[in-house]
């Protein structure tokens, strides 16, 4: 049972360039989540979807674009990588009856240079 | 719109004393806490959850909670800590509107 798994773990992007992350769940969970973790700030929930071919914005949505075209995988988009973008990202998901009792992945790190 | 502080950005503790970490939330209507671990490098792992019922609740590793409505506040305790217990605590409260909001975490530091 692999749960919530991220694909890259690491990546390092020059500025400008585009690149997609991708979460894929095995639990069947409606709901699922991207966040981004700085020190210091915990972390900030950047887009989520609550069900298949449906996404909405969070706190932090601008530069990001995601898309849930099947229920399994969450995609998220970095069109034009900017420095400030360097955090670690991570996805997680639930069901939508489990009061958002979320499963996270292992994060991915990203250094935009 | 909900939210959470944590007050404490870094908290020492000797290996064997008590720990307690403070959690303090907005939201209009009941919330769903939670409490997350977070070892370094790794993802983040739930230690114990409140949505309704007895509001001191039990979680893994020891860890419990208590909810008190009238101060706002979910704060996580342990009695005795272990230096595995060194790791970032994130508090969280989901609400109605699906979305998971998350702390600015405390990191804990374990002393021999």
């Amino acid at each position: 049972n692999a749960g919530v798994t991220q694909t890259p773990k690491f990546r390092v992007l020059k500025t400008g360039q585009s690149m997609t992350l991708l979460c894929a769940q095995d639990m069947n969970h409606e709901y699922m989540y991207w966040y981004r973790q700085d020190p210091g700030m915990g972390l900030r929930l950047i887009h989520y979807s609550v069900g298949e071919g449906t996404t909405a914005k969070g706190e932090v949505p601008d530069g990001y674009n995601v898309s849930r075209l099947k229920k399994q995988n969450f995609l998220l988009g970095l069109e034009s990588a900017a420095p400030s973008q360097t955090s670690v990202y991570f996805c997680a998901s639930s069901y939508r009856d489990s009061k958002r009792k979320a499963f996270f992945g292992q994060g991915t790190r990203l250094t935009v240079v | 719109a909900q939210s959470v502080t944590q007050p404490d950005i870094h908290i020492t503790v000797s290996e064997g004393a008590s720990l307690e970490l403070r959690c303090n939330y907005s939201y209009g209507a009941t919330p769903y806490l939670f409490w997350y671990v977070q070892s370094p490098g790794q993802g983040l792992q739930l230690l114990l959850k409140y949505f309704s019922g007895d509001t001191l609740v039990q979680g893994i590793k020891g860890f419990e909670a208590e909810f008190k409505r009238s101060q706002s506040s979910f704060n996580l305790r342990k009695p005795s800590v272990h230096w595995s217990d060194a790791a970032e605590y994130f508090c969280a409260v989901g609400s109605n509107d699906y979305k998971l909001s998350f702390g600015a975490g405390t990191t804990v530091t374990v002393r021999a």
